[in-house]
């Protein structure tokens, strides 16, 4: 199917790492995405890790990506109250006519200070 | 900021109503995403249009359609509108077709009441 999977809630304390996981479906997927989401806005592109690479760092966002089990993280560093949101993953399907994204289900990240 | 506009930010219509939903993409994207939020389906893709033209169609209901226009801006129309469609769409735009980056736009929240 088209599910791809996430936690739906996540607490953490400011200044600790967040670990946001993510299982998707489809093992032909090139792109692989993590969007933000906070309240009442719109979706924030992230990061996005291409499917030959094992892992990507981008400042405080590490994302790792195990093609073998189909399983996308998202670790933030040092996470502050500003970063509670939803955090959804996304993968690419791609091919004929095709180019959308299929979402997770989204993680709920909730920063205690 | 991504670039995507989005009006209206808020609709609030009675069921068997009929609405139009408007984005215009980022200066010089050719394609136009639409993808629909709600709480039992999550966010799912709904149709993608290229260049004027149809590229690839999602879990679109028949009662809803789109079309971008020459000037790229796109609209979204649903008809006979059920309480189940209450949700928050979002269109997203990239440069390409196969562009693999998407930005999402602030969304319109629809109420059906």
């Amino acid at each position: 199917g088209e599910d791809v999977e996430q936690s739906l809630f996540l607490s953490v304390r400011e200044g600790d790492s967040s670990v946001i996981n993510c299982t998707y479906t489809d093992s032909s997927s090139t792109y692989l995405y993590w969007y933000k989401q906070e309240p009442g806005a719109g979706l924030q592109l992230l990061t996005y890790i291409f499917s030959n690479m094992d892992m990507k760092q981008d400042q405080r966002l590490t994302v790792l990506l195990n093609k073998k089990d189909k399983h996308l993280s998202l670790r933030i560093a040092d996470t502050q109250t500003g970063d509670s949101a939803i955090y959804f993953c996304a993968e690419r399907r791609y091919g004929g006519a095709t180019n959308k994204l299929i979402f997770g289900t989204g993680t709920l990240l909730a920063v205690q200070p | 900021d991504s670039g995507v506009t989005q009006t209206p930010k808020h609709l609030i219509t009675a069921t068997g109503q009929r609405v139009t939903l408007r984005c215009s993409p980022r200066s010089e994207d050719l394609s136009v995403y639409w993808y629909q939020q709600s709480l039992d389906q999550g966010l799912q893709f709904l149709i993608h249009y290229y260049n004027g033209e149809e590229r690839a169609k999602g879990n679109i209901l028949e009662r809803f359609s789109a079309q971008q226009f020459p000037d790229l801006h796109s609209e979204l129309n649903l008809s006979s509108l059920e309480l189940g469609d209450s949700a928050l769409y979002f269109c997203a735009s990239s440069r390409d077709w196969n562009s693999y980056e998407q930005y999402f736009g602030p969304g319109t929240r629809l109420t059906v009441t």
